[in-house]
């Protein structure tokens, strides 16, 4: 089955510095990456997700990159704000049949 | 609200009790999930609903475990003979099919067997 590592496990910015969280996947068939925030007692929530037949997606301060041949995605948050501070989780899937979730960044804006 | 609920959002119960969770999806999505998540962790999958057919249930998933879709819209999750180890946090989502995975969360189940 597919294998979903995520790093780093915690990570502490200055407000208005880039933060970055990388994910590593095992399954070549898995064509469907998401990135949910939770905050505290919530429940997850998308924040971007990205295709295999797109390298690159961008909404406002969120982008994330996609590296099919090394079976790699990073998400990237620019400019930093208090308010994103959470866990952040990745997930790969095969067209929604099954989705594997990284153990998740604990990330510390620090205002 | 048009979102996933859960119900029961907490459940306490003592060891060797079952115990059933539903969910109500997103009305027009067909596809439903069950996740467990523990302290720390990021959400297990346990099983997957395609309208009413379980298309995918977890090697790691006890027999003690069983979840329904019956009607095709909301799902139940049972644990017979709870143990300690069940306590947890019991996530739904649903989703579309077809190229349209986008999942959305319900607020979860909190289950802690005593």
């Amino acid at each position: 089955g597919e294998n979903v590592e995520q790093h780093p496990s915690t990570l502490s910015v200055q407000e208005g510095d880039s933060a970055v969280i990388k994910c590593t996947y095992s399954d070549s068939a898995s064509n469907y990456f998401p990135w949910y925030k939770q905050e505290l007692g919530k429940r997850p929530q998308l924040i971007i997700d990205i295709r295999s037949n797109v390298g690159e997606k961008k909404d406002q301060r969120i982008a994330v990159t996609l590296n099919k041949t090394a079976k790699h995605f990073s998400l990237h948050i620019t400019e930093t704000q208090p308010e994103d501070s959470a866990v952040y989780f990745c997930a790969a899937s095969t067209n929604g049949n099954q989705f594997y979730f990284g153990t998740g960044t604990s990330l510390t804006v620090i205002p | 609200d048009t979102g996933v609920s859960q119900d029961p959002r907490h459940k306490i119960t003592k060891r060797g009790q079952n115990v059933t969770f539903r969910c109500d999806p997103i009305s027009e999505h067909n596809r439903l999930y069950w996740y467990r998540q523990t302290l720390g962790q990021g959400p297990e999958f346990l099983t997957y609903f395609q309208n009413e057919a379980q298309l995918e249930k977890s090697r790691l998933l006890s027999d003690r475990f069983s979840a329904e879709r019956p009607k095709g819209s909301f799902s139940t999750l049972e644990i017979q003979r709870t143990e300690q180890g069940d306590s947890a946090m019991y996530l739904c989502a649903s989703s579309l099919s077809g190229g349209r995975e986008t999942q959305y969360f319900g607020p979860g189940t909190r289950l802690l067997v005593l």
